[in-house]
Formats: C-alpha cells, sequence, structure tokens
C-alpha cells in the first residue's frame, strides 16, 4: 500500500505556481519523499526528492515540513505541458519499495 | 542516447498465448524493473533486477517471467496469457538500485 495521502485533483491558471500537498505520517527516518509525474499515458517522468531539507531544481521545488510528516511540491510558473497526473512516493533505500498510490491529477487552465 | 525502449507499443493476445514484452536501455543502468498500471490505480512492481543475472520478484509476479543476461535488457514473459493481465507495462530503469527512475513509454496489452 501507498505510505503516502494526496487529493485526487487539483486546478491552477496557466502562469500561477501550482502546489501539490502529500501527507505521509508514518514516514520513518531513512525513508526519501520522491516525486514523479505521468502526462497522459507517457510513462512517469522523475521530477525531485528529498529526505530533510528542501530542495530545488530546474522543474519544481519540494518542501518539507520539519517534522517529515508531510511536503508540497511547487511548480513556480506552471503551463499548460504541466498537466499531469503527480505522484508521491515515499520508499527507503531500494527502489523496489517504491509503491505509487493514485495520485493528484493536476489540470493546469489557460 | 534513446533512454529506456519498449516494444511493442501495443499487443492483442488471446487467453492462452504467450509473448514477450521487450525493454531495453542504453544508459548503462545496473537497475531495471516491469510495473503494470491499471485503469484508476498507480503501477505495481512485477519483477526488477539489480544486475545482470539477478532478479527478483515484486508485488505481483505471477504469471510473468523475468531474466537479465545482459545489462541493456530486460524482456518480460507472459507464458500464458489471461484477461487480467490486460494493462499498460511499463519498464522503467535506473544508474544503480537507489537512484531515480526512468521510464519507458509502455506497452498496452488486451488479453481477449
Amino acid at each position: 500500500d501507498a505510505k503516502t495521502t494526496q487529493p485526487p485533483s487539483m486546478d491552477c491558471a496557466e502562469g500561477r505556481a501550482a502546489n501539490l500537498p502529500c501527507n505521509h505520517s508514518t514516514i520513518s527516518g531513512n525513508e526519501y519523499v520522491y516525486w514523479y509525474r505521468q502526462i497522459h499515458s507517457q510513462g512517469p517522468q522523475y521530477i525531485i526528492h528529498g529526505l530533510k531539507n528542501n530542495e530545488t531544481n530546474e522543474m519544481a521545488s519540494l518542501i518539507i515540513t520539519e517534522d517529515r510528516k508531510s511536503s508540497t511540491l511547487i511548480l513556480p510558473h506552471a503551463t499548460l505541458r504541466d498537466t499531469a497526473v503527480y505522484y508521491c512516493i515515499v520508499k527507503g533505500v531500494n527502489n523496489n519499495d517504491m509503491r505509487f498510490g493514485a495520485g493528484t491529477r493536476l489540470t493546469v487552465k489557460p | 542516447n534513446a533512454g529506456v525502449t519498449q516494444t511493442p507499443k501495443f499487443q492483442v493476445l488471446k487467453t492462452g498465448q504467450s509473448m514477450t514484452l521487450q525493454c531495453a536501455q542504453d544508459m548503462n543502468h545496473e537497475y531495471m524493473s516491469w510495473y503494470r498500471q491499471d485503469p484508476g490505480m498507480g503501477l505495481r512492481l512485477i519483477h526488477y533486477s539489480v544486475g545482470a543475472g539477478i532478479t527478483d520478484q515484486g508485488e505481483v509476479p505471477n504469471g510473468y517471467n523475468v531474466s537479465r543476461s545482459t545489462t541493456e535488457d530486460f524482456p518480460l514473459r507472459l507464458l500464458s496469457a489471461a484477461p487480467s493481465q490486460t494493462s499498460v507495462y511499463f519498464c522503467a530503469s535506473s544508474y544503480r538500485y537507489n537512484s531515480p527512475l526512468h521510464f519507458g513509454n509502455g506497452t498496452r496489452l488486451t488479453v481477449t
């Protein structure tokens, strides 16, 4: 079973920041928070991951609360091409521990 | 650099037929894995491999076989297809067992 809880759907206006929340209240000390997205019927695409500290890359920012029980993925300037299902995943060291839930369907609107 | 390549893109099988879904990566990744995705559900791990000659079972391995004779290739075999295996299958690879995954674009399989 997935160890995370995400809203099933969200909308965002084009050009605005998209903030996608994720709850992972049972996360263990050695588990990472990963974000992937799946555009239409393509394969999932890695976005970002973190352990304790906030992380930023060219695609997004990841904000993890101090108690690590929740996190937020931020797409700073959403475009129509960011419309996708976003998966928040908690996993340990090994990729075979990765469990995908149902994710959040983000729709970016003009 | 093609990334992760899956063939075929689409396949229709009759119950009881066998087939092999192909997966190849050209990134010299150690770790490879197979997932299936059913409507409205997340991806579920079928089998994985941490290197050539090493494979192991994931969450839903029944009805599927794999082998890893080379670093590049990780085929998934259905020995006797069943309608319950109708799904979209994704292959993924990563540099190591704990690195971010790179996914192929999937094989859409229908078993009638």
